[in-house]
């Protein structure tokens, strides 16, 4: 019954390698976001869907694009990965269109680039 | 731009204790306030959201306030207990609700 899931839970790979997160949620919102976590726990958000369409898109390079098939998943896929993304990356979702309302986080993939 | 910044960056109590953690925002426009707790290894859990209009949230031992007039909220958690042990995150966000802006945390340790 978990809520906000995501797959890997680990990711270790070698720089300029492709790879792609996974994010499911089963809680019926209508959004999902991205955030990112560095090494010094900073949370930071990247992008933000809302039933498919993108509407927050904060600055990362390109290299980064998000894919939602449908409101219940959310997607990153990573292109020429560099010893910079290494961090833990983690999905959320809400109710409502912004984050105006609680945010229900999965546990986190932690990706490291070597 | 919106900066959080949460104080102590870490603390270490006896188990009992009652303590606050600190949260501070450099712009009083946010539509809420979010605490969450972050276990290690895992994903953040929310424990409180105060709405910009409210002073303050309660769920059980917990207590947030929040005076967005001087960009500041507070945690209280009373009679801590080894279980409480976490990093505490704040999070505002700005007045369209738009996108969460988060601090950095306090790690909290509760010793038995």
């Amino acid at each position: 019954d978990t809520a906000v899931s995501q797959t890997p839970k680990y990711l270790v790979t070698q720089m300029g390698n492709d790879k792609s997160i996974k994010c499911e949620q089963n809680l019926g919102h209508d959004t999902m976001y991205w955030y990112k976590q560095d090494s010094k726990k900073f949370l930071k958000i990247m992008f933000s869907y809302n039933n498919k369409e993108l509407i927050i898109n904060e600055t990362v390079p390109n290299r980064f694009s998000p894919k939602s098939p449908d409101k219940a998943h959310l997607n990153l896929h990573i292109n020429s990965l560099e010893l910079g993304d290494s961090a833990v990356y983690f999905c959320a979702s809400s109710h409502l269109r912004t984050a105006r309302d609680t945010q229900y986080f999965g546990p986190g993939t932690r990706l490291t680039v070597l | 731009k919106q900066e959080v910044t949460q104080i102590p960056a870490a603390l270490s109590v006896p188990e009992g204790e009652n303590l606050v953690l600190n949260c501070s925002f450099t712009d009083s426009a946010i539509y809420n306030l979010q605490w969450f707790r972050q276990d290690p290894g895992k994903g953040l859990t929310s424990l409180l959201l105060i709405q910009s209009s409210q002073r303050e949230q309660t769920s059980g031992r917990l207590n947030a306030s929040l005076d967005k007039s001087s960009g500041r909220s507070t945690l209280y958690i009373a009679a801590s207990q080894p279980g409480d042990s976490a990093t505490y995150l704040c999070a505002v966000s700005g007045a369209s609700g738009s996108r969460l802006t988060f601090g950095e945390g306090t790690q909290l340790t509760v010793n038995p």
